[in-house]
């Protein structure tokens, strides 16, 4: 079993849509980090959580220490949204990150 | 503030040959940590750099290290290079390695054939 895991592995909606994607993760952490990737590889840090919620734009996230578990939520979706998201755990020393296996989302127009 | 920079972005390398990455930081990040990417097994740690010091170190054979200079930019050595280690590598800065936002650079992609 991945300390990191992520579903769904794939989603497809339609613009406008409501879409969630899920992280849970088996390790301690100090912190939670979601990342976005679009085709040709970069990666953008979209928000570093240790407890609660935090809201950027039309991108929520949201975590619970005691579930294990993280939230990224994207409201009013866009076809321009559509790329890989990644959950990564941070561990309680250090800056190593431990990944999930991502999902790639696409919103069709 | 310029971002994370990295060089070459593209790399084409030959079986048993070595490659060197760079790695520059945002201004002011001492930390720098590197990652591979491949289609199979995803994103995983290389190491973590802060003050020229290794502080952490993945699951990777010792054909792969690193090191960090003074003014925190990093390199990254592949020696007796395999297919498997045709990927991208990424590298990202942050302030130091506590609770602070990692920043990621674009990668360089490496193809060994």
């Amino acid at each position: 079993k991945n300390e990191v895991e992520q579903s769904p592995q794939n989603l497809t909606a339609q613009e406008g849509e409501f879409i969630t994607i899920n992280c849970s993760y088996s390790v301690g952490i100090s912190a939670l980090h979601w990342l976005q990737q679009h085709p040709g590889g970069g990666i953008v840090s979209l928000f570093m959580l240790s407890s609660g919620k935090k809201k950027h734009g039309r991108l929520i996230a949201t975590i619970n220490i005691q579930e294990k578990h993280s939230s990224l939520h994207i409201t009013a979706s866009h076809p321009r949204d559509s790329a890989v998201y990644i959950c990564a755990v941070k561990g309680t020393s250090g800056s190593r990150l431990t990944f999930g296996e991502g999902t790639q989302l696409t919103v069709n127009p | 503030k310029a971002g994370v920079t990295q060089t070459p972005r593209y790399l084409i390398k030959t079986r048993g040959q070595q490659v060197t990455l760079s790695c520059s930081p945002i201004s002011g990040h001492r930390s720098v940590s590197w990652y591979q990417q491949t289609p199979g097994q995803g994103l995983q740690f290389l190491f973590e750099y802060f003050s020229e010091t290794q502080r952490n170190k993945g699951n990777f054979p010792g054909r792969f290290s690193g090191r960090q200079f003074s003014n925190s930019r990093s390199e990254m050595n592949v020696s007796t290079l395999e297919l498997g280690d045709s990927a991208l590598y990424l590298c990202a800065s942050s302030l130091d390695p506590g609770l602070k936002t990692q920043y990621f650079g674009p990668g360089t992609r490496l193809l060994v054939l």
